[in-house]
């Protein structure tokens, strides 16, 4: 049972190329979330999830899109990347639409655009 | 809106001493939930604890210990007895029930956390 797997952990990009950011789950949760962590900051909701085939805008989506064509999967695209977008990007899921219900992180992406 | 703030940047203390993280929220709904998560160095934000806002009961687990205040909008967390491995950041955040199929998590900006051996 790996959890929420990322896909880099590492990456730099030069302003104004795209990348696409990977998040796996394994636990059959219905939602999903990309968060962007910075420095002073805390955690800032980007898009997120409710279900296969949906998504919504957080706090701070632009810049960014998704997609989550398949339910365990919940991608993040960059299409023009801006050094704004330097930050640490974190995935998470829960298991339904409740606000109680905890959510589980992956383990990050460190996004240097420079 | 929901907002949570924690007014502790940094702190550092000596090991075995006691330190108590402070978090502050605001909210307009009557049902919310409030939680815990911890941030190690490795990176990986692990969750702590969970509490609703009817049940205002603290809670002990080990040397941890939550204090839930709803007169003051405070949910308090307290380390007995520090621990190096206690070192990380530590994040409080707050969900609203009102919210369904839009329910979010809304973060403080966290406090590191620091025990000096």
């Amino acid at each position: 049972n790996a959890g929420v797997t990322q896909t880099p952990k590492f990456r730099v990009l030069k302003t104004g190329q795209s990348m696409t950011l990977l998040c796996a789950q394994d636990m059959n949760h219905e939602y999903m979330y990309w968060y962007r962590q910075d420095p002073g900051m805390g955690l800032r909701l980007i898009h997120y999830s409710v279900g296969e085939g949906t998504t919504a805008k957080g706090e701070v989506p632009d810049g960014y899109n998704v997609s989550r064509l398949k339910k365990q999967n919940f991608l993040l695209g960059l299409e023009s990347a801006a050094p704004s977008q330097t930050s640490v990007y974190f995935c998470a899921s829960s298991y339904g639409g409740y606000s109680y219900n905890e959510q589980f992180f992956g383990p990050g992406t460190r996004l240097t655009v420079l | 809106a929901q907002k949570v703030t924690q007014a502790q940047t940094e702190i550092s203390v000596v090991e075995k001493e006691d330190v108590t993280l402070d978090c502050v929220y605001e909210t307009r709904d009557t049902t919310y939930y409030l939680f815990w998560y911890k941030q190690p160095p490795s990176g990986e934000l692990v969750f702590l604890i969970r509490r609703n806002s009817f049940d205002e009961q603290n809670e002990i687990s080990g040397r941890y210990s939550w204090n839930f205040q709803k007169s003051t909008s405070s949910f308090n967390f307290t380390i007995t007895a520090s621990q190096v491995v206690d070192s990380a950041v530590y994040f409080c955040a707050l969900s609203e029930a009102g919210n369904f199929g839009n329910e979010k998590l809304t973060f403080g900006t966290g406090t590191r956390l620091t025990i000096i051996p």
